[in-house]
């Protein structure tokens, strides 16, 4: 299985920030990943799909880069609804692997 | 829109099977493929398995043992089966909808739903 590293695992801020999630796979999966924005009591929300490609209706302030074994996921300026968990997913070759998180809160 | 709701129990005996339907409302099963994932208390998600709905499927090994998903598209929903379950997989369960056939992640998910595996 292909194993993804998410960092750092939590993440302070402020709003207005900008913000960088990194996510490293354990093999190269091309730009094959997405980012998902997780809030408590419900389910993911996808954000970025192949790496850069921003999902409908997500603000453009979210934004992706990487390919290959490193990604970054960008918040530009952090609003009060961005305080929330992130997750990274390659989805190169089943089985589809998750990172373990980065949960991002108010400093 | 598309959108999906987990049901079934929410307590399992060990030893037991796991059983979980997937409602699809405000579309067609029958164009995309659909997944089944977990998260367990305080870790990251896991996926599970997926199914195309002319039945292909595909199984994460660690679980193909023990897994079937199965789709019955003339009542658009779609099912997980998990047997012999233990405390380990006592999770929330969630079902997805596939962005773009297999691929580009999961753009729809239900709320998810906590399963405990105790007796």
């Amino acid at each position: 299985d292909i194993q993804m590293t998410q960092s750092p695992h939590t993440l302070s801020a402020s709003v207005g920030d900008r913000v960088t999630i990194t996510c490293r796979a354990s093999q190269s999966i091309s730009n094959w990943l997405a980012w998902y924005q997780q809030k408590p009591g419900q389910g993911p929300k996808l954000l970025i799909f192949k790496a850069s490609s921003v999902e409908s209706g997500v603000p453009s302030r979210f934004s992706g880069r990487g390919s290959g074994t490193e990604f970054t996921l960008i918040i530009s300026s952090l609003q009060p609804d961005d305080f929330a968990i992130y997750f990274c997913q390659q989805y190169n070759n089943p089985p589809y692997t998750f990172g373990q998180g980065t949960k991002l809160d108010i400093k | 829109q598309v959108q999906l709701q987990e049901s079934g129990p929410g307590l399992v005996k060990p030893s037991e099977t796991l059983s979980l339907t997937c409602s699809v409302s405000g579309g067609s099963i029958n164009t995309d493929y659909w997944s089944w994932l977990r998260q367990p208390p305080g870790k990251g998600l896991e996926w599970i398995g997926l199914i195309y709905y002319t039945g292909t499927t595909n199984y994460n090994p660690s679980l193909r043992s023990r897994v079937t998903i199965s789709v019955d598209t003339s009542k658009t929903h779609f099912s997980l089966n998990l047997r012999s379950v233990t405390a380990t997989d006592t999770a929330v369960y969630y079902c997805a909808k596939h962005r773009f056939y297999d691929n580009d992640g999961f753009d729809v998910w239900g709320q998810g739903t906590v399963v405990t595996v105790s007796s």
